[in-house]
């Protein structure tokens, strides 16, 4: 059983671009939740995909979106970024209806 | 917005001592979770407590919640130097299912 796997660990980007991130759940799990946690703070839920839709968001502009894939991957897009957005950003994933989430590292995005 | 709100911030004691942290929140929930994060990476699930249950507990964990006060308590006993982490409270809100992280309690095990 593989666990939640993310990828790039780091980016650096400037302001104004765009950016994606991607997530491989746990194997077996169709739900997926990505966070956003800034320095010194909790994570902040940004949106939850369940089977390919999304299923729930958070207090975040629609420039952040994402994307649930067949096999359960997951991206997240960020366009015209702000130094605002430099932060960790989690992926979870969990099975529906079970609240227990398995985190991946995180990528630490630097926005500058 | 953050719901729950984990105090102290910031925690120091010896190894072997107790280390106990406190979470409050504010809305009716469905269930309450406590992860653990090391150095910035991951959170790792350490136990759920539901609205209908006072007590419990997992090895060296123990969870309580109150819904009257709208507060749960986290008790590692017997710490290690490898309980050194970041302890977030998570809530599950009982209208929409949304978790709702608080800003953490940094925990540091003194050798």
């Amino acid at each position: 059983e593989t666990g939640v796997t993310q990828s790039p660990t780091h980016l650096i980007k400037t302001r104004g671009q765009q950016v994606t991130l991607r997530c491989s759940s746990q194997s077996g799990h169709n739900t997926v939740s990505w966070y956003q946690q800034a320095l010194g703070q909790g994570p902040q839920f940004i949106f939850q995909y369940y089977r390919e839709e999304e299923n729930g968001r958070g207090n975040f502009p629609p420039r952040f979106s994402g994307l649930q894939f067949p096999n359960y991957s997951s991206e997240l897009n960020v366009n015209a970024l702000e130094l605002d957005d430099s932060a960790l950003y989690l992926c979870a994933s969990s099975l529906a209806r079970s609240y227990e989430q398995y985190f991946g590292p995180g990528t630490r995005l630097t926005v500058t | 917005s953050q719901q729950g709100e984990e105090d102290p911030q910031a925690l120091s004691i010896q190894e072997g001592e107790n280390a106990t942290m406190n979470c409050s929140y504010k809305t009716s929930i469905n269930n309450l979770q406590w992860y653990r994060q090391n150095s910035g990476r991951g959170l790792v699930h350490l136990i759920l407590i539901r609205s209908n249950e006072r007590e419990k507990h997992s090895g060296r964990l123990r969870v309580t919640l109150d819904t009257s006060k709208k507060s749960s308590s986290l008790l590692i006993t017997a710490s290690r130097a490898a309980d050194t982490a970041s302890y977030f409270c998570a809530t599950v809100d009982n209208r929409d299912d949304k978790i709702i992280f608080g800003k953490g309690t940094r925990l540091h095990i003194l050798p």
